[in-house]
């Protein structure tokens, strides 16, 4: 069965700080990989995804991950943090079978605070 | 272009009640998937519908079901409602076959007293 484990519950950082937001995962099928970003009283943002090909994947804001297969892990990245990127974030995987792609697993959520 | 719209926002129901939630898909899309996000968890999948029809279902009770229109909207009801059923359900729709990347809706918040 697959799973998502996101290392870090909350994580804080300062203005202008790397951010990294780890993500284990657990597929038996090679998988694909989203994060989504959740501000506060809203629905899910798609960030980037991993489907095949390139494993560092850019996503929007600056925002960017590298897939490991070596590692199962897919950890996000952005060089400089925004206050704006004060969110919660979430890793999720999805199966690549045909008929299985619609039930992503989703972690349980890393908190990102961003301090002036 | 419309993103996937969710209706309503915010709904208050008493146990034992039936509550009826609709979403309508981005434009383009013809999937329609069901998650159930309680608080400070992630969310959890309920079922997909394609076609008109249940394609996927996660590991929820019958007491929740599904149905999909021709135009692709859909609606998510859940009968004899229980306190642990409050939550936000959010709503995402994709295209068949297109590497089937979810786009989400803002959700409809459910409180269950």
């Amino acid at each position: 069965a697959q799973s998502v484990t996101q290392l870090g519950s909350h994580v804080s950082v300062s203005e202008g700080a790397l951010v990294l937001l780890r993500c284990n995962y657990s597929s038996s099928v090679p998988p694909y990989l989203f994060w989504y970003v959740q501000y506060p009283n809203q629905g899910l943002q798609l960030l980037l995804k991993y489907t095949t090909g390139a494993t560092l994947v850019k996503g929007i804001n600056g925002f960017e991950a590298e897939f490991k297969k070596s590692e199962t892990s897919f950890h996000l990245t952005k060089p400089s943090a925004h206050m704006s990127d004060a969110a919660e974030y979430f890793c999720a995987v999805s199966e690549t079978s045909v008929g299985s792609q619609g039930n992503l697993i989703f972690g349980k959520g890393t908190k990102l605070s961003v301090k002036p | 272009d419309a993103g996937v719209t969710q209706s309503p926002t915010h709904l208050i129901k008493t146990r034992g009640q039936q509550v009826t939630l609709r979403c309508s898909p981005k434009s383009g899309h013809d999937t329609v998937s069901w998650y159930q996000q309680a608080l400070g968890q992630g969310p959890q999948f309920i079922f997909q519908y394609y076609e008109e029809e249940e394609r996927q279902r996660g590991n929820f009770p019958d007491r929740f079901s599904g149905h999909q229109f021709p135009n692709y909207s859909s609606e998510l009801n859940v009968n004899a409602l229980l306190l642990g059923d409050s939550a936000l359900y959010l709503c995402a729709s994709s295209r068949i076959g297109y590497q089937e990347t979810q786009y989400f809706g803002p959700g409809t918040r459910l409180l269950v007293l």
